[in-house]
């Protein structure tokens, strides 16, 4: 299995509170991405992440924001949470940017809004 | 429209059957082509990579493409209970970020 650990796995929230997400990886790999999953949407890119400080946005990034200060760490920030923001988060890496070298992903984190 | 469809099923087969799951595809700027199974509660899995069109194989799953007309197929032969899970068909443009396009999934139980 790729090294990527994703924390917390589950957390309950309230509306208006800001929330931070960790992917963790020990792959040394340049790329890494966050998705989320919603029934009927599927997997959906909200922001990636080319290199240390280098990221930009995805399909879903409006609410989202992402920082990398180390290669192993990429964080995702819901800064005033919302209701809709209720979803399984996943994180992904790959090796590098080209479409041969594929995406793994970690095991999520279950994120609900109250 | 959806990019990329697929059908949610779900899908319930015997234990022994082959299995067909199917997404087809609007853009024909997809280069590559991909398989993933997800597990209850757990993150995808990568099950099959694919580049061109035509047939490839693995153990029991084949990967079909068929770019001419948008579509491809993932064929689990001889399936067994332990196959039970989402299968996740995912594409890609190439190029410089590799973001990949998912399907919704189709769900697949195989009963004993």
């Amino acid at each position: 299995d790729a090294g990527i650990t994703q924390s917390p796995r589950h957390k309950v929230t309230e509306t208006g509170t800001p929330v931070t997400l960790r992917c963790h990886q020990t792959e040394n790999h340049r790329y890494m991405y966050w998705y989320r999953q919603d029934p009927g949407h599927g997997l959906r890119l909200i922001h990636y992440s080319y290199g240390v400080k280098d990221t930009d946005k995805g399909e879903v990034s409006d609410g989202y924001s992402v920082s990398r200060s180390k290669t192993e760490d990429f964080l995702l920030t819901l800064e005033s949470a919302t209701s809709s923001q209720t979803s399984v988060y996943f994180c992904a890496i790959s090796e590098s940017k080209g479409a041969n070298q594929p995406q793994h992903f970690g095991d999520g984190t279950r994120l609900s809004i109250l | 429209q959806k990019e990329v469809e697929q059908d949610p099923g779900p899908l319930s087969v015997p234990e022994g059957a082959i299995v067909s799951l199917n997404c087809t595809y609007s853009n024909s700027a997809f280069q590559y082509f991909m398989w993933y199974r997800q597990y209850s509660r757990k993150g995808p899995e990568l099950l099959m990579y694919t580049y061109s069109s035509g047939n490839k194989e693995d153990g029991r799953f084949t990967a079909q493409v068929d770019k001419s007309s948008k579509y491809i197929s993932l064929f689990i032969r001889d399936s067994q209970p332990s196959d039970s899970a989402t299968y996740l068909c995912a594409m890609s443009y190439g190029g410089a970020t590799n973001k990949l396009i998912f399907g919704t999934g189709t769900l697949l139980a195989v009963q004993p």
